[in-house]
């Protein structure tokens, strides 16, 4: 079974500054992949960030980077540089690796990230 | 590349009636699709996954006379609401398998009354 637990209902951030968002998860699949997505106003899901649980190095993309903790179950979002457009409600999750291939998703109950001007 | 639509994005519908929501992968061929549904505030759920010309699986707790998933081709994937209530008034997403990750949709709005 997986679960994927995210303890920040809300977060807010100043625009320009950093801001981390928390995710735990526990999983029975030997192999997994982790995600952060986005879901904004328009509820389209964007996928933010991806990480394959055997790679050691942490994924970064762009101003988005995560530090994960195998041992801990720990998957955490930092966003450096906050804009407006950022805003969003963010969801963490994860899935099986089947041979490359992504298995069914499972999602965290989101942390609503503010973004201040 | 690698888009995937859906078709209404809002539909309304009365009490006791069906209503078809269609999933489609626009430039890429998906052998595996999932449903997921996303009350107010609240997560995704999954409800089923589709694999072309076979039975959806579908999640515990989700009926599966109720929500009828049909994935006739390697395009698209149906998500049939029969004999609809108002608490299955809801956002519907989809997603298709492409290249080992999972592609949204932009979901579809179902409102009972």
């Amino acid at each position: 079974a997986q679960t994927v637990t995210q303890s920040q209902p809300e977060m807010s951030v100043q625009e320009a500054e950093t801001v981390t968002l928390s995710c735990t998860y526990d999983t029975s699949e030997s192999d997994y992949y982790l995600f952060w997505y986005k879901q904004p106003p328009s509820r389209q899901m964007i996928l933010v960030i991806r990480q394959e649980a055997y790679k050691q190095q942490n994924a970064t993309e762009n101003r988005f980077s995560v530090n994960f903790q195998k041992a801990a179950k720990s998957f955490s979002l930092k966003i450096s540089d906050s804009q407006l457009g950022d805003a969003a409600m963010y969801f963490c999750a994860s899935s099986g690796n089947y041979g490359g291939s992504q298995g069914n998703l499972i999602f965290g109950k989101g942390t609503k990230l503010s973004v201040k001007p | 590349g690698a888009v995937v639509s859906q078709h209404p994005s809002w539909v309304i519908c009365k009490s006791g009636t069906s209503v078809k929501i269609e999933c489609r992968s626009l430039d890429f061929q998906a052998t595996t699709m999932f449903w997921y549904r996303q009350f107010p505030k609240q997560s995704l759920m999954l409800m089923a996954t589709s694999n072309e010309g076979s039975k959806a699986t579908y999640e515990q707790g989700v009926e599966k006379d109720k929500f009828l998933i049909n994935h006739a081709s390697l395009t698209l994937s149906t998500l049939t609401v029969t004999s609809a209530h108002p608490e299955d008034s809801s956002f519907y997403i989809c997603s298709a398998s492409f290249t080992g990750l999972q592609y949204f949709g932009p979901g579809t709005r179902l409102t009972v009354t």
